[in-house]
Formats: structure tokens, C-alpha cells, sequence
């Protein structure tokens, strides 16, 4: 079965400063891998995605994130973080490769980002 | 365009009673989504939708339904509501990438959530 984890429930950094956001995978065949952001009582809102090509991503607001097959996973990364960059990340992977084309997604828990001034 | 739009933004519900969640979308997209957010439980699948006339269980199905007439729009309905249905609902839609393109393939757009209490 398809999975997604988030080993951290919270990250904390300082403004200015680098931050990582982890995420790992678990898939049958090649996989198609997605951040979101969800600010506080807002709906999510996509960041970035993969499904081929170069394994740097880069999206929105700019976050990054870097495809690592042979560890399986799709770290969302960003160089100097701000405070408003606080909120709720979610990483997904689609379900059900292959012939199957419905997109949904299965999602991580979630990881709560703060960054401090 | 407005993207995908709820209705209430907020509704309190006895046991027992029924209600339907809205969700429209004027993107012209062919797949629909309905998720729910539990804290620290990330988003979970409910139903989902590959085009008018076409529904399917996700995950988490049990006291809900659905329904999809149209392109834009896809209720989800609650027949008796429990308590273990207290959550924040969340409608998504996607568009289908252009066929035969290496890559082509879309993300999902939110709705700002309906965020269901059940007393």
C-alpha cells in the first residue's frame, strides 16, 4: 500500500536560517510526490509537486524540495526561512499508480512549522 | 474564477440530525474530492468523484454520501450525524493534465473547508 510519513510534528527555526521539512515514501512504482501549506483556518494550498524530471523541485514562495530515490524521499527545504512561512505542511503521494488515473492523494500528518524572529 | 467554494464555514449539529456540505468549483475540472482534517491525523479520503454521474468510497465512507449531477458541483451529505463526525471537511478538484505530455500531471485545488461540530 501507498504511504507517506512525516517523522516531525514540529519544526522550529529561526528567521533567516535554513529549514527542512522531512518526508518519506512508500510506493509501488514510480512515485508522484506533493507539498501543501495550510495557514491557520484556511484550505491547503499546493506548493510544489514531482512526477519525473529533475529531482530539485522548485515552487512556490521559495520552497524546494528534493527527489531521493534511493532514500525514498521528497524533503521540502527552503534557504532563509520567514515567520510567515508558519504553518501546517503537508506532504502526499498519489494513490494507486499504474492504469488507475483518479489522483487522490494519501497525505502525511502533517508537520507544524514556526519560525521564530 | 472562484476555485472551489464551500458552504457553511461553520455548522453545529445535534445527533442524529442530517445536513449537506456544498462544494462548487468553476474550474471545469473532471475530478472531485471530499477529504476530512482530524488533528494530527492529516487528511483523509471520504468519496471522490471522476466526473458527473461517477462516484467511488475513499477511505473513510461510512455515514456519508454523495452525489455529482454536474461538472461543478459535489455535496456531500450527512443522513445521521455523530459525534465521531466532528471534523473540518475539505472539497478538492483537479483537473486532468494534458494527455501524451511527460509530466502532465495536476495537483489538487482546495476549498477553504467547512468546519462541523456534532453535539
Amino acid at each position: 500500500a501507498q504511504s507517506v510519513a512525516q517523522p516531525e510534528d514540529q519544526v522550529k527555526v529561526a528567521e533567516g536560517n535554513p529549514l527542512t521539512v522531512k518526508c518519506t515514501y512508500s510506493v509501488s512504482g514510480n512515485p508522484y510526490l506533493f507539498w501543501y501549506v495550510q495557514y491557520p483556518n484556511r484550505g491547503l494550498q499546493f506548493l510544489l509537486k514531482y512526477i519525473t524530471g529533475d529531482n530539485l523541485v522548485k515552487g512556490s514562495y521559495g520552497f524546494e524540495a528534493e527527489f531521493n530515490k534511493s532514500q525514498t524521499s521528497f524533503h521540502l527545504k527552503k534557504p532563509s526561512a520567514l515567520v510567515s512561512d508558519s504553518a501546517l505542511y503537508f506532504c502526499a503521494v498519489r494513490d494507486m499508480p499504474g492504469n488507475s488515473n483518479t489522483g487522490k492523494l494519501i497525505f502525511g500528518q502533517g508537520t507544524t512549522l514556526q519560525v521564530k524572529p | 474564477n472562484a476555485g472551489v467554494t464551500q458552504t457553511p464555514k461553520f455548522r453545529i449539529l445535534k445527533i442524529g440530525q442530517s445536513m449537506t456540505l456544498q462544494c462548487a468549483q468553476d474550474m471545469n475540472h473532471n475530478y472531485m474530492y471530499w477529504y476530512r482534517q482530524d488533528p494530527g491525523m492529516g487528511l483523509k479520503l471520504i468519496y471522490y468523484s471522476v466526473g458527473a454521474g461517477i462516484t467511488d468510497k475513499g477511505e473513510v465512507p461510512n455515514g456519508y454520501n454523495v452525489s455529482r449531477s454536474t461538472t461543478e458541483d459535489f455535496p456531500l451529505r450527512l443522513e445521521l450525524a455523530a459525534p465521531s463526525q466532528t471534523s473540518v471537511y475539505f472539497c478538492a478538484s483537479r483537473g486532468l493534465g494534458l494527455a501524451g505530455v511527460l509530466g502532465a500531471y495536476n495537483e489538487q485545488f482546495f476549498g477553504p473547508g467547512t468546519r462541523l461540530t456534532v453535539l
